[in-house]
């Protein structure tokens, strides 16, 4: 597997509260991408990354926001979580110089609930 | 929007049986990627399709990519306890590096 780790794995809190998740690699990869998956939804794209401080938003952005300082650290803040954000949250990279299909290297994901 | 999708949502099989997921896309794709999801993990990539009707294999699985460019399967022969898991299909978006993946195809194999 890829270097990628996220913390916490797990997180419990309360409506209202602001959360950070933190995507780490240790490959140097240039995308990094944050997605919710939902029964039925598959993997929906929040935010993503193409290089340090150069972010864009995906298909399901609103209340999220993104941060990337350095290449190997991604972090995804729920600024006032709601119960809607109850989901769990997979980091992925890729990068062009990488294999012959530019695929998706997942993290192990966090399990977020929002009460 | 560009829409992803696949059928079925779920598939329960006796093992040994054969199983098929059918992708299509609302546009045509320049490529498509798969990808399996065991119970509790992550996905993980499986292989990419690029050129038009194009087949590729690995042991008991076969893929395919429509001669149009807008569908996709995954077909497993003889399944097995060890096949079980969310089989996703995706394809590119305005930019190569993003995805739009379907919503997945969970196969259950019984013993």
């Amino acid at each position: 597997d890829a270097g990628i780790t996220q913390s916490p794995r797990h997180k419990v809190t309360e409506t209202g509260t602001p959360v950070t998740l933190r995507c780490h690699q240790t490959e140097n990869h240039r995308y990094m991408y944050w997605y919710r998956q939902d029964p039925g939804h598959g993997l929906r794209l929040i935010h993503y990354s193409y290089g340090v401080k150069d972010t864009d938003k995906g298909e399901v952005s609103d209340g999220y926001s993104v941060s990337r300082s350095k290449t190997e650290d991604f972090l995804l803040t729920l600024e006032s979580a709601t119960s809607s954000q109850t989901s769990v949250y997979f980091c992925a990279i890729s990068d062009p110089s990488v294999g012959a299909a530019n695929e998706q290297f997942f993290g192990p994901g966090t399990r977020l609930t929002v009460l | 929007g560009q829409q992803v999708m696949q059928i079925p949502q779920y598939q329960h099989v006796q093992e040994g049986e054969d199983f098929t997921t059918y992708c299509n896309s609302s546009t045509t794709l320049s490529n498509i990627q798969w990808y399996k999801q065991r119970p509790g993990g992550h996905p993980v990539f499986l292989i990419q399709l690029v050129k038009s009707g194009e087949v590729k294999k690995q042991k008991r699985l076969t893929f395919q990519f429509g001669e149009a460019k807008k569908n996709s399967s995954l077909h497993i022969t003889a399944t097995q306890t060890t096949d079980v898991g969310t089989y996703f299909c995706a394809g590119p978006t305005d930019s190569s590096y993003k995805l739009i993946f379907g919503s997945g195809t969970r196969l259950l194999v019984r013993p």
